[in-house]
Parts: structure tokens; C-alpha cells; sequence
């Protein structure tokens, strides 16, 4: 089963710095079939990124995502107040699974 | 718009059952795959089962295979869980989420959560 390691753990930085979070796959994993998810406290996850770079709907263009085969990266630039929160990514080959989470929060 | 409300959840003691629902509205029901993911609190997310669109074809996670039951409704628009001999790792808030069509696996739609909490 393909196992995703997300890194950093924690990333703390300041409104208006960019954030790189990184997702790995220990194997080699379909371009399709990765996404990202943002999470905040109290709230269920929500979609940001699928298909690796594909934004859905009404997320804003500060949030981008990028890589392929095991290394994947979600780049959020000029970060808001808002976007403090626990990221996930997540694939699907033969069952959708989630890395651990990358907590983002304000230094 | 888009919404999943999901109901059910309950304290309940080890080897008991719960049978969670979700509705959906906002989008035609019966064109979407659906999946149930829980999340233990403090803890990451884990996918427990899904069901095609006519809810013939279902899979399940191995934790809970065996034990939980998924099923949808589509002339209710309605998903359910039914679970059976629970235990005590199966506490978690459960969400119902609406699987994105075409080349893709996303969860593109999230219902609020529902909490389980299995103690005696």
C-alpha cells in the first residue's frame, strides 16, 4: 500500500510569506490522482487542489500545486491570515489515502 | 449549491451499532460516487468505505471490513453507514463526501461531520 509522508510536520510563518508544503509517495503515483486539502480547526476539510494543479472551484490563485511521480508540492504565495490551517494531500490507486498532515501556522 | 448534512452519530458502548445517514442536495445524487471518511479527533483522516453510483459495486477500508455497511438511497438522495460491533478505535467524527467524476479521486464535497464515540 502506498504510503504519503507529508513534511514539515509543522511550518510556521508570517502572513504575507510564501509556504511550500511537501507530500511523498513511496511509490510512484498517477498525476490524476493527487490532491490537496485544507482543514480548519472545527471545520470539515475542503478541496483545494485536485489532478496535482487543478484549483477547484473558488479557491484563489494564491494556492497552486506541482510535482509528479512520488514528490508533490502545494505552494500557497502572499500567505492570508485564512490559511492558517492543516493541509492534507491525498491520492488514490487501488483506495484513496491520506498523508499524516502538514500543520501552518502563524510564527 | 452543493450540501451534505449528516446525521446518526451517538454515544454508544463496544459491540454496539449505529447506522449514520447523509443527505445530499444541490446536485443530482445518483450521478456521484460517495464516500465515508472519519477522522479520530486530534488525529488524521482515514477513508472507510465508498459505493459506485447505482451502489452495487462498495469497498471498504480493512479496519472496518466485515462490521460496516454502506448504502445509498437515490430516489432519497441519501447515503448510509450501517455499523456493527464497534470498538473503541472506531471513534471519530464520520463525513460524507461526494467523489469527483472523470479522472480523478477527489473529495470535492464535505458534509459537516457527524461524531461516533464508542466507550463504555
Amino acid at each position: 500500500e502506498i504510503v504519503l509522508t507529508q513534511s514539515p510536520g509543522t511550518l510556521s510563518l508570517s502572513p504575507g510569506e510564501r509556504a511550500t508544503l511537501s507530500c511523498r509517495a513511496s511509490q510512484t503515483v498517477s498525476s490524476s490522482y493527487l490532491a490537496w486539502y485544507q482543514q480548519k480547526r472545527g471545520q470539515a476539510p475542503r478541496l483545494l487542489i485536485q489532478g496535482t494543479s487543478i484549483r477547484a472551484t473558488g479557491i484563489p490563485d494564491r494556492f497552486s500545486g506541482s510535482g509528479s511521480g512520488t514528490d508533490f508540492t502545494l505552494t500557497i504565495t502572499r500567505l492570508e491570515p485564512e490559511d492558517f490551517a492543516v493541509y492534507f494531500c491525498q491520492q488514490y490507486t487501488s483506495s484513496p489515502i491520506f498523508g499524516q498532515g502538514t500543520k501552518l501556522e502563524i510564527k | 449549491q452543493v450540501q451534505l448534512v449528516e446525521s446518526g452519530g451517538n454515544l454508544v458502548k463496544p459491540g454496539g451499532s449505529l447506522r449514520l445517514s447523509c443527505a445530499a442536495s444541490g446536485f443530482s445524487f445518483s450521478d456521484y460516487y460517495m464516500i465515508w471518511i472519519r477522522q479520530a479527533p486530534g488525529r488524521g483522516l482515514e477513508w472507510v468505505s465508498y459505493l459506485n453510483t447505482g451502489g452495487t459495486m462498495k469497498y471498504y477500508a480493512d479496519s472496518v471490513k466485515g462490521r460496516f455497511t454502506i448504502s445509498r438511497d437515490n430516489a432519497k438522495n441519501s447515503l448510509f453507514l450501517q455499523m456493527n460491533s464497534l470498538r473503541a478505535e472506531d471513534s471519530a467524527f464520520y463525513y460524507c463526501a461526494r467523489v469527483s467524476r472523470g479522472n480523478s479521486f477527489a473529495f470535492e464535497y464535505w458534509g459537516q461531520g457527524t461524531q461516533v464515540t464508542v466507550s463504555s
